[in-house]
């Protein structure tokens, strides 16, 4: 079965960081790019970031460039989400996803909430 | 960034209703574009890739169409287990960006 298991979420305080990590099983994980996504509570979903299959390529969305750092390790079949210098809007359930030719999600994870709070 | 914009925001139909949610995007994008629904607590999943692609396993009720701006998401007789959130999502560039989604409510 193709699945991806996020693990890392959790309560921080403003400033803070955390790691989230997303293990895949189930498929070749190294030949798929990977992202993530994030939903704040009652909100829609956003694009965070973008990794190619060998993780030497990266994307960010604006807000969180500089900030949150994607990375692979593809002997260990995961994905990481460092995420540095967190503020209240970072606040979200964050998705791991695979992105299956011709580019679409699927599958996704089942989702880690990070509440960044004092 | 291409931009993605849905409308409706919400709409509520009936069981058996046929219904029509529309996504356009900022520049073209051709025919990429995919369609996913969300239901509370749960992670989104995939309805239709390409534009009109009917993802396996998906209903047939459910069906895409566009090209380049404008496409369509149709469900051409509501189930109760339709109400859900819908998103449009393009994968033209590597920055995969999502419409701000659909609310399919019971009326």
């Amino acid at each position: 079965e193709v699945q991806l298991v996020e693990s890392g979420g959790g309560l921080v305080q403003p400033g803070g960081s955390l790691r989230l990590s997303c293990a895949a099983s189930g498929f070749t994980f190294s030949n798929y790019w990977m992202h993530w996504v994030r939903q704040a509570p009652g909100k829609g979903l956003v694009w965070v970031s973008r990794i190619n299959s060998d993780g030497s390529s990266t994307n960010y969305a604006d807000s969180v460039r500089g900030r949150f750092t994607l990375s692979r390790d593809n002997a260990k079949n995961t994905l990481y989400l460092q995420m540095n210098s967190l503020r209240a809007e970072d606040t979200a359930v964050y998705y791991c996803a695979r992105d299956a030719p011709p580019g679409l999600f699927d599958p996704w994870g089942q989702g880690t909430l990070v509440t960044v709070s004092s | 960034d291409i931009q993605m914009t849905q409308s409706p925001s919400s709409l509520s139909a009936s069981v058996g209703d046929r219904v029509t949610i529309t996504c356009r995007a900022s520049q073209s994008i051709s025919g990429y574009l995919n369609w996913y629904q969300q239901k509370p607590g749960k992670a989104p999943n995939v309805l239709i890739y390409a534009a009109s692609s009917l993802q396996s396993g998906v209903p047939s009720r459910f069906s895409g169409s566009g090209s380049g701006t404008d496409f369509t998401l149709t469900i051409s007789s509501l189930q109760r287990e339709d109400f859900a959130t819908y998103y449009c999502q393009q994968s033209y560039t590597t920055v995969r960006t999502f419409g701000q989604g659909t609310k399919l409510e019971i009326k």
